[in-house]
């Protein structure tokens, strides 16, 4: 069946540096991939998604790109602060009235 | 926008008891609803969507007699796991998608079970 790859499973960064999570995905009618954060205890929370229309999308120090060629989506974070600290995990579907399917989550530390 | 609460945040319970855990859209309405299962550090594990107004999809191995959904109205959810046993202690978290919405899930703050 269908399935997301998420790499790394953990990843620790100074503060500062940026952050890249890199995610595989298998379904070629796959169209959305969005990205969450989660915090401990808490419920994911989305930070940024992109449509297999664009190859890239911003929003402040988040970024994603996405390769359809290649199959796989990344999430990059710069200037990473320690409220950044969190597992984050990538999704993707082929867009509404089907399941997210899930990669395993990241989770990033942040070194003060 | 796109705010999902769920209540309550926790229960503990004693075996053999039903809990119902509620999913409310707050500022929007919601077609599908999902609930997930997630165990500790790992992935969210989707156990059903529901439509309002219709019977919910369960995923595979995921007993319909055991965790009933109700989805009656285009802002509120209801999971109930009955006959609860220690094995169903476990974080549970619903995800609401608005109407036109294209597939983007908002979350709520999930609920943590406990069955002792």
């Amino acid at each position: 069946g269908e399935n997301v790859e998420q790499h790394p499973s953990t990843l620790s960064v100074q503060e500062g540096d940026s952050a890249v999570i890199k995610c595989t995905y298998s379904d070629s009618a796959s169209n959305y991939f969005p990205w969450y954060k989660q915090e401990l205890g808490k419920g994911p929370q989305l930070i940024i998604d992109i449509r297999s229309n664009v190859g890239e999308k911003k929003d402040q120090r988040i970024a994603v790109t996405l390769n359809k060629t290649a199959k796989h989506f990344s999430l990059h974070i710069t200037e990473t602060q320690p409220e950044d600290s969190a597992v984050y995990f990538c999704a993707a579907s082929r867009d509404s009235n089907y399941q997210l399917i899930w990669g395993a989550g990241t989770k990033l530390i942040i070194k003060p | 926008g796109a705010v999902v609460s769920q209540h309550p945040s926790r229960v503990i319970c004693k075996s053999g008891t039903s809990v119902k855990i509620e999913c409310r859209s707050l500022d929007f309405q919601a077609t599908t609803m999902f609930w997930y299962r997630q165990f500790p550090k790992q992935s969210l594990m989707l156990m059903a969507t529901s439509n309002e107004g219709s019977k919910a999809t369960y995923e595979q191995g995921v007993e319909k007699d055991k965790f009933l959904i109700n989805h009656a109205s285009l802002t509120l959810s209801t999971l109930t796991v009955t006959s609860a046993h220690p094995e169903d202690s476990s974080f549970y978290i619903c995800s609401a998608e608005s109407l036109g919405g294209a597939g983007t899930q908002y979350f709520g703050p999930g609920t943590r079970l406990l069955v002792l």
